[in-house]
Parts: C-alpha cells; sequence; structure tokens
C-alpha cells in the first residue's frame, strides 16, 4: 500500500523558520516532491528529491532519507504569503507515473 | 515552463446532468495526463491516467462509466462527469508532465482546477 503521513496543520511567526516533516511507505520510490497549494488553487511545484540529501532553492529547502523514508520541508524567513497547504508526494514508480500525495500541512504564519 | 490549463475554473450543475471539463497542454504534448479529485481538507487523489489515443486507466473504485476520459489529442484531454449527483461534488483537476524539456523525474504541472457543484 501507499501511505504518506504529514501533520494536519502548523502555524509559526512571520520572519522565522519553520519544518514541515514528512514520512512515506510507498510499494517503490523514484523521488519525493514538495507542492504548495493555497486555498481553492492548484498545487504549485516547489522542490524535488530522488537523492539522500539537502537540496535549497531560496527561502525553501527539502531533504531526504531514503533509509528511514523521511523528508522534511524547511521554510526560512516566513511571510505572510506563505501561508498555505504544503503537499509532500511521491512518485514510486518508474517512467511516466503519477505521484501519490499526503494529505497536506495547512501552514499558518502569524504576525 | 510548462502550462496545462483546465476549463472550466467553476462550473454548477443540477442532478442527472453531465459536465465537461477540459484540459489542455498549451506549450507541450502531453500522451499522458493525469486526473485527480480533491475534497475539502483531504489529499489529491488520483482518479485516472489518460493516454492519448488509447483507453485511460482507472483507479481502484472509480466507475469508469460514470467518470468519461477522452485524450483526443496529444494537447487535450477531457473529463466528462456524467449524471452527477451532489455527492460528486469537488475539486477536480489535471495535471502533465513536460517530456520534452525534461524527463520522468521532471514535476508534474497541474491545471487550475475545476470546482464542481451539484445541487
Amino acid at each position: 500500500g501507499q501511505n504518506i503521513d504529514q501533520p494536519t496543520e502548523m502555524t509559526a511567526t512571520e520572519g522565522a523558520i519553520v519544518q514541515i516533516n514528512c514520512t512515506y511507505q510507498t510499494s517503490g520510490f523514484n523521488g519525493l516532491f514538495w507542492y504548495q497549494q493555497h486555498a481553492g488553487e492548484a498545487p504549485t511545484f516547489l522542490s524535488y528529491n530522488v537523492l539522500d540529501g539537502l537540496e535549497e532553492k531560496g527561502r525553501f529547502s527539502s531533504f531526504l532519507s531514503r533509509s528511514k523514508g523521511y523528508s522534511y520541508l524547511l521554510l526560512k524567513e516566513l511571510q505572510m504569503k506563505d501561508s498555505a497547504s504544503y503537499l509532500c508526494a511521491v512518485r514510486s514508480n518508474s517512467g511516466n507515473t503519477p505521484l501519490v500525495f499526503g494529505k497536506g500541512t495547512r501552514l499558518s504564519v502569524i504576525a | 515552463g510548462a502550462v496545462v490549463s483546465q476549463h472550466p475554473s467553476r462550473v454548477i450543475c443540477k442532478s442527472g446532468t453531465s459536465v465537461k471539463i477540459e484540459c489542455r497542454s498549451l506549450d507541450f504534448q502531453a500522451t499522458t495526463m493525469f486526473w485527480y479529485r480533491q475534497f475539502p481538507k483531504q489529499s489529491l487523489m488520483l482518479m485516472a491516467t489518460s493516454n492519448e489515443g488509447s483507453k485511460a486507466t482507472y483507479e481502484q473504485g472509480v466507475e469508469k462509466d460514470k467518470f468519461l476520459i477522452n485524450h483526443a489529442s496529444l494537447t487535450l484531454s477531457t473529463l466528462t462527469v456524467t449524471s452527477a449527483h451532489p455527492e460528486d461534488s469537488s475539486f477536480y483537476i489535471c495535471s502533465a508532465r513536460d517530456l520534452l524539456r525534461t524527463d520522468y523525474n521532471s514535476p508534474l504541472h497541474f491545471g487550475n482546477g475545476t470546482r464542481l457543484t451539484v445541487t
């Protein structure tokens, strides 16, 4: 089966750093993706990890440990506009295959 | 970057009617598109994989006769919700990869979604 877990909600202060964790148990692994989704809108791609380690893109970083089935998304210098849902997704099969999504973590950034 | 366009963005229909949703890849060809559904505060759930020139592959529990998928060209896939009922009210969203510019490791690009409300 496919199981992707992430916290339901988180709250953080403007200017701070927040880490959103994701654990997965999937039948296979061919990469992990993080998306941002504002209410009523389509998800937008943030980051991708297929090898262990940290990938940094500006204020956003994502980490992967394949042996632990674990990833996190790190958001620095939080801004109010970062309030959104953050979705962890896994591509379990090779080829042009769909992503399996977690339920998402709703992040609220407060002043 | 790759752009996926979806239409309509919102639709309200009466129970028993059918609704067609279009998904277009604007600047790339997509032999495969993925249709997802998202209920409020829930995850994106894969409904089906749409393949150009062949039958769609449906996920377990998704009725293929109710959710008709037609992938008639390399840039267009349509999802028709037939005999819609209030429980079909949801956010429907399509996605695809641009495999000419990137490879299978590339992210899925999503359309803006269609909010369907069945009264």
